[in-house]
């Protein structure tokens, strides 16, 4: 079974500093990955997705992501935070197999923090 | 372009009690899917519909039930409500159910079981 972990269930960063969130993945396959960000009492927005195109994936709002087969790591990355990124942000993994579905593993979440 | 909407937005329930719970996907979307997210927790898979059929279900009982009407909106129904379903429900729809496809969710239905 597919499993995700993000280190840090908190993370406090300051305004202007670097976002670094992490997210390890546990497949036998390279599965497709998502990051997502929840703001207060809302649901999930994709912020971006990988599909085996490229490594390095850009999305919305600045933020990026590189795959790593070999640490099996999807880190998610912005270089200059903003007070407008508090929220939490989730991980997620979908199979990767012709019959697999799209049915989404979420990690347990990292609730981002900005400090003016 | 209407996103995933669900309605309500928030209720209060009473043990024992059953609940349902509705979603409209996205415009062109004909997958939905629904989600559990306990208070500080990531959402978990309940499960899949795709032309009207669950196609997948995750570890959940069977006092949820599910049902996708010919439009493709879908219906989440919770028996027996016990304390421990009090959460965040989301629904999420995309365009068929194959891997990689694109997910999106709704704002959620908040559900307290008292």
């Amino acid at each position: 079974a597919q499993s995700v972990t993000q280190l840090g269930s908190h993370v406090s960063v300051s305004e202007g500093a670097l976002v670094l969130l992490r997210c390890n993945y546990s497949s036998s396959v390279p599965p497709y990955l998502f990051w997502y960000v929840q703001y207060p009492n809302q649901g999930l927005q994709l912020l971006l997705k990988y599909t085996s195109a490229a490594t390095l994936v850009k999305g919305i709002n600045g933020f990026e992501a590189e795959f790593k087969k070999s640490e099996t790591s999807f880190h998610l990355t912005k270089p200059s935070a903003h007070m407008s990124d508090a929220a939490e942000y989730f991980c997620a993994v979908s199979e990767n197999g012709r019959a697999a579905g799209n049915k989404l593993t979420f990690g347990g979440g990292t609730r981002v923090l900005v400090k003016p | 372009d209407a996103g995933v909407t669900q309605s309500p937005t928030h209720l209060i329930k009473t043990r024992g009690q059953q609940v349902t719970l509705r979603c409209s996907p996205k415009s062109g979307h004909d997958t939905v899917s629904w989600y559990q997210q306990a208070l500080g927790q990531g959402p978990q898979f309940i499960f899949q519909y795709y032309e009207e059929e669950e196609r997948q279900r995750g570890n959940f009982p069977d006092r949820f039930s599910g049902h996708q009407f010919p439009n493709y909106s879908s219906e989440l129904n919770v028996n027996a409500l016990l304390l421990g379903d009090s959460a965040l429900y989301l629904c999420a729809s995309s365009l068929g159910w194959s891997s990689g496809n694109t997910i999106y969710f709704g704002e959620g239905s908040w559900l307290t079981v008292v």
